[in-house]
């Protein structure tokens, strides 16, 4: 079975804080993928990475960075935690170059940021 | 990119009935996922199903990807089916996936 596990399941941070959220696979997926989940806007792309040290902007990229420096694990970072951050953000990943090319995600993350 | 569209937006059914949720694409995907979203806001994938029929136990799902169209039939609906069902689509095989808004289902004992 493919497991995403992240780091926390709540977070509470202050603004201005700088915020780490952590997501590993073990499935040895080339693609990792990060989301936010807001009510009405539905799920949105931030950022995804299609190899180690390979990243791409997804829809709204603004006010967060990524890291991959190893294949299973995929770092979000908000440099500098805004209210407007708080948000359920998820991870997920998929193999590429061979079927099925199935997203599994992980458990997600609740961070309030006040 | 892809624009995602599911229908209806909210579901409420009584136990035992069946239901019928899709999901219309405006453009051709590779790939397509259904998943349920539990209350714990963990996503379950339900169908990888860039096309064709699918059946895992009282689920079911059809693509038909020339009409781009899927289909999620729940049967004999039970308490626990309640919860958001999403689909979702991607333009290439391994790439990003644009989720449509989710069928809010509640089913009622």
């Amino acid at each position: 079975d493919v497991k995403v596990t992240q780091s926390s399941r709540y977070l509470v941070k202050r603004t201005g804080e700088k915020v780490f959220l952590e997501c590993v696979q073990d499935m040895d997926h080339e693609n990792m993928f990060w989301y936010r989940q807001d009510p009405g806007l539905g799920l949105r792309l931030i950022y995804f990475s299609y190899d180690v040290k390979m990243k791409e902007k997804g829809d709204i990229p603004e006010g967060y960075s990524v890291s991959r420096e190893k294949k299973e694990r995929f770092s979000l970072i908000l440099e500098s935690a805004s209210t407007n951050q708080t948000s359920m953000y998820l991870c997920a990943s998929s193999p590429e170059g061979r079927t099925p090319y199935e997203q599994y995600f992980g458990p997600g993350t609740r961070l309030t940021v006040t | 990119g892809i624009q995602v569209e599911q229908s209806p937006p909210d579901l409420i059914l009584q136990e035992g009935a069946n239901s019928t949720l899709r999901c219309n694409f405006s453009d051709s995907v590779n790939n397509l996922q259904w998943f349920h979203q539990n209350p714990w806001g963990q996503l379950i994938n339900l169908f990888y199903i860039p096309s064709g029929t699918k059946q895992n136990g009282r689920l079911s799902a059809t693509t038909v990807a020339t009409e781009r169209y899927s289909l999620l039939y729940i049967s004999s609906s039970q308490t626990t089916d309640s919860g958001v069902y999403f689909c979702a689509g991607g333009e290439t095989s391994g790439s990003r996936l644009t989720f449509g808004e989710g069928t809010q289902l509640t089913v009622n004992p």
